[in-house]
């Protein structure tokens, strides 16, 4: 079964770091493009970042230069390392496969990460 | 506000079909047919329900389907169910510069 599973979120005051994990099953992490989408509360979905399986990656503004997105290929893993945190980083943080055809699928559960003070 | 404009909410009756609209430019929606479509219930996960415009993936029912015309991208669903009450995402690809936008979501209610 393909599968996804977030983990590493948090309460994290402003500035601070995090990572967040997504451990794959089912298919290989790095012969896939894999993304990060995050959801504030009430809010839509933001596209945040993907790495392709040549190793290229890439950001929205609104992290780029705070946010890393790397992958463990012998744990099958993708990470978010979120640096200097800011209140609008609050959201949940979903990983999933971007697909040849761009599209998303599947989706992880999804992990909460709450920047306050 | 998000790149993609969607009516914040639809509502039909069991049994009756809705169409969900999802207006974007040239640079996304009209540029490329990797528009995707999502179901997301209270508290879970999106599920993918429509990718490359009009392409259902294994599982979804064909009552859902989705179509383009120009900037606009639409997912109708026919034969409105309970269980269809949701958010409704659209997404597309966007170049290799912007990647992926999405639309603002729409709250679908079964009356």
């Amino acid at each position: 079964e393909v599968q996804l599973v977030e983990s590493g979120g948090g309460l994290i005051q402003p500035g601070g770091s995090l990572r967040l994990s997504c451990a794959a099953s089912g298919f290989t992490v790095s012969s896939n493009y894999m993304s990060w989408v995050r959801q504030a509360p009430g809010k839509g979905l933001e596209w945040v970042s993907v790495i392709y399986s040549g190793g290229s990656t890439y950001y929205a503004d609104s992290v780029k230069g705070r946010f890393t997105i790397s992958r463990d290929n012998s744990k099958n893993t993708l990470y978010l390392q979120m640096n200097s945190l800011r209140a609008e980083d609050t959201a949940v943080y979903y990983c999933a496969r971007a697909a040849v055809s761009r599209a998303f699928d599947p989706w992880g559960q999804g992990t909460l990460v709450t920047v306050s003070s | 506000q998000s790149a993609l404009t969607q009516p914040r909410s639809v509502s039909g009756s069991p049994g009756q079909s809705v169409t969900i609209s999802c207006t974007g430019t040239s640079s996304d929606v009209g540029g490329y047919n990797y528009v995707s479509w999502y179901q997301q219930h209270p508290g879970k996960a999106p599920k993918l329900m429509i990718y490359d415009v009009s392409k259902r993936p294994s599982g979804v029912p064909d009552r859902f389907s989705g179509s383009k015309s120009g900037n606009t991208a639409s997912l109708t669903i026919s034969g409105l169910q309970a269980e269809d009450e949701a958010d409704y995402y659209c997404c597309s690809y966007a170049g290799s510069y912007t990647f992926w936008v999405f639309g603002g979501g729409t709250k679908l209610t079964v009356l």
